[in-house]
């Protein structure tokens, strides 16, 4: 099993921009969910998961949207990038009836100029 | 909504020495309790985590933590320091779908 996977490892965008940050895993897990870590503050919950077709919002979904049309992607994207969303991104998935056992991603170092 | 605070941001221990790491949550309902380690440019990594059974729970690498409800803590211990301890530590609590983390405590191992 490859794990959980992120790409890219890095992006550079300017103000404005779009882009989707892919995450996807291959252990056939229920719940996924998006993190951003910044200096001092932790992870933040950004959006999750329960299962395909259905998401939900964490503490900062503000800027960010998801969908989960299958069980193995869960695509997160920016729709407008701001200096604000310069973060580390992490993507989780925790197995069936482990919900709280969350497995981490290698994580995305996203920039905003 | 349930929340966590790591007591020091930074903590640094010589080798062989014991690790403490503090850990206070707060919870309205019974929570699940974890410890995630992060090395340098890696995700996190699940050391520990509590879930309602023992109190003291064993960990890898030789951590364990040990669930005080009067205390509202879960604070993170190691007897004796390793270098290759060094990492940054996060403590999280979990109510239903959504998990909150603390802040991280860096540990600073020193030879």
């Amino acid at each position: 099993n490859a794990g959980v996977t992120q790409t890219p490892k890095f992006q550079v965008l300017k103000t404005g921009q779009s882009m989707t940050l892919q995450c996807a895993q291959d252990m056939n897990h229920e719940y996924m969910s998006w993190y951003r870590q910044d200096p001092g503050m932790g992870l933040r919950l950004i959006h999750y998961s329960v299962g395909a077709g259905i998401t939900d919002q964490g503490e900062v979904p503000n800027g960010y949207n998801v969908s989960r049309s299958t069980t193995e992607d869960f695509p997160l994207r920016l729709l407008s990038a701001a200096p604000s969303q310069t973060s580390v991104y992490f993507c989780a998935s925790s197995p069936p009836g482990r919900r709280s056992e969350q497995y981490f991603g290698p994580g995305t170092r996203l920039t905003v100029t | 909504a349930q929340s966590v605070t790591q007591l020091g941001s930074h903590v640094s221990v010589s080798e062989g020495a014991l690790v403490l790491l503090r850990c206070n949550y707060s919870s309205s309902v019974p929570p699940y309790l974890f410890w995630y380690v992060q090395y340098p440019n890696q995700g996190l990594q699940l050391l520990l985590k509590y879930t309602s059974a023992a109190t003291l729970v064993k960990g890898i690498n030789g951590f364990e933590a040990e669930f005080k409800k009067s205390e509202t803590s879960f604070h993170l211990t190691k007897p004796s320091a390793h270098m290759s301890d060094a990492a940054e530590y996060f403590c999280a609590v979990s109510e239903h779908n959504d998990m909150r983390f603390g802040a991280g405590t860096r540990l600073t191992v020193k030879p």
